[in-house]
């Protein structure tokens, strides 16, 4: 059963549109992450946050912005999207002190199409 | 400059037979070593892990071998089974605590 919820699911919009995608989880998880995908490619870290009022910028520069207003809420938002921005887009999760290795959990994603 | 990688963009294997996805990588300061599964239109979901103390860890039809001094590991799943068919991903974090992914590897288990 998922514990981290992605919503939508699939979004297609026209260029210049401003969009949130959502992504909340019920494991009171203090980390959370988001990742841009496409196919074939590896999953590529674009923002992260350690707990409220903490947000990171990841190793792929990103025109998204991202919020930590709650535990359990951790949106991302495009200003004006773009068709470059088409991708696939995963959020994750883990608890702050976990063991090493310990995995992420990954919501179902959100598969944003620019047209 | 990619530090983990899947040379191997995809695999195909007779149903009932071994499964054996590579990895390789640059940074030997990799402690923690994990495989995620991913089905189309899913978010990855963990497999399983290796600690760079040891050469092996099993679960089940899957085992994840480790050989330091090539930088370079492996996934064996015997026997694939139909549901197997998915694209695996090679990972590590780094001492920032980010995980690093590969490009994957898609598994095609055929009837």
């Amino acid at each position: 059963e998922a514990d981290i919820y992605q919503t939508p699911r699939y979004l297609v919009i026209g260029t210049g549109k401003k969009i949130t995608l959502e992504c909340s989880q019920t494991m009171g998880h203090d980390k959370m992450y988001w990742y841009q995908q496409d196919p074939g490619m590896e999953l590529h870290l674009i923002h992260y946050s350690y707990g409220v009022n903490s947000t990171e910028k990841g190793d792929l520069s990103s025109e998204s912005t991202v919020s930590r207003i709650r535990t359990e809420h951790f949106p991302l938002t495009l200003e004006s999207a773009r068709p470059s921005h088409t991708s696939q887009y995963l959020c994750a999760s883990s608890e702050y002190r976990q063991a090493p290795g310990s995995p992420l959990h990954f919501g179902n994603g959100t598969r944003l199409t620019v047209t | 400059d990619q530090q983990v990688k899947q040379n191997s963009p995809s695999l195909s294997v007779q149903e009932g037979r071994i499964s054996i996805l590579n990895c390789d990588y640059t940074n030997s300061m990799f402690d923690y070593f994990l495989w995620y599964k991913k089905y189309p239109a899913e978010g990855p979901t963990f497999l399983i892990s290796i600690s760079s103390i040891k050469d092996k860890n099993e679960d089940g039809r899957f085992t994840v071998f480790l050989n330091k001094s090539a930088k370079h590991l492996s996934l064996h799943i015997v026997p694939s089974q139909p549901g197997d068919s998915a694209v695996y991903f090679c990972a590590a974090p780094n001492r920032d605590d980010k995980i690093i992914f590969g490009k994957g590897t898609r598994l095609h288990i055929l009837p």
